[in-house]
């Protein structure tokens, strides 16, 4: 059974701080999915990684895939950061994913 | 280019009723996956259409079904709802199943069963 572990459940910083949200993720799950979610419902997606690292201005998100572990950072961390980070595992192919219980992410001003 | 609609965004039914919802692709894409939301399960994955053929199915009881019409517009439906139905229901599509291609998720249709 593919599973997903997300970490932390909440997170709180100030407005300019480095961000780290850290995924574990069992056998089976081949690309790891960043997806954000705002008050509302709206997700978007944000990476989608099978090895390696990817940027997209401030965000970033590094795979390693023998650790069975993925991260994403947000540099200059801003208010408008504030959402929920999910990760979700799948396989190329499909997009029967496997999600995270999300981080709630707080950026204060 | 118009992104991917669900109809009705929000949705009140009484328990024993059934419920259909849509969704609408974002144009040329031909593949679609629903995912229910709720505070205590999270985020669950329902089921995946490509070119009018359900692909794969999540855990869920026969009540959940779906289809895929040759526009690639999906819909799904709950029959005999259950207080437990009441969730997030979100569709998604992708161009196809390019190394890379995101999903692009609509804003969901919000079902609560009394």
């Amino acid at each position: 059974k593919n599973e997903v572990e997300q970490s932390p459940q909440n997170l709180t910083a100030q407005e300019g701080e480095f961000i780290t949200i850290n995924c574990s993720y069992s056998v089976g799950i081949s690309a790891l999915h960043w997806l954000q979610q705002h008050p509302g419902g709206g997700i978007v997606s944000l990476f989608m990684l099978s090895s390696g690292k990817k940027k997209h201005g401030r965000l970033i998100a590094t795979i390693n895939i023998q650790e069975k572990h993925s991260s994403l950072h947000i540099t200059a961390s801003h208010p408008r950061d504030s959402a929920v980070y999910i990760c979700a595992g799948g396989n190329f192919g499909n997009e029967k994913l496997t999600f995270g219980t999300g981080t709630r992410l707080t950026i204060i001003p | 280019k118009a992104g991917v609609t669900q109809t009705p965004r929000y949705l009140i039914k009484t328990r024993g009723q059934q419920v259909t919802l849509s969704c609408s692709p974002i144009s040329g894409h031909r593949s679609v996956s629903w995912y229910q939301q709720t505070p205590g399960q999270g985020l669950q994955f329902l089921f995946e259409y490509f070119s009018e053929t359900q692909r794969n199915k999540g855990n869920f009881p026969g009540r959940f079904s779906g289809r895929q019409f040759s526009n690639s517009r999906s819909e799904m439906n709950v029959s005999t709802l259950e207080l437990g139905d009441s969730a997030l229901y979100l569709c998604a599509s992708r161009s196809g199943f390019l190394s890379g291609s995101p999903l692009h998720f609509g804003n969901g249709t919000r079902l609560t069963v009394t």
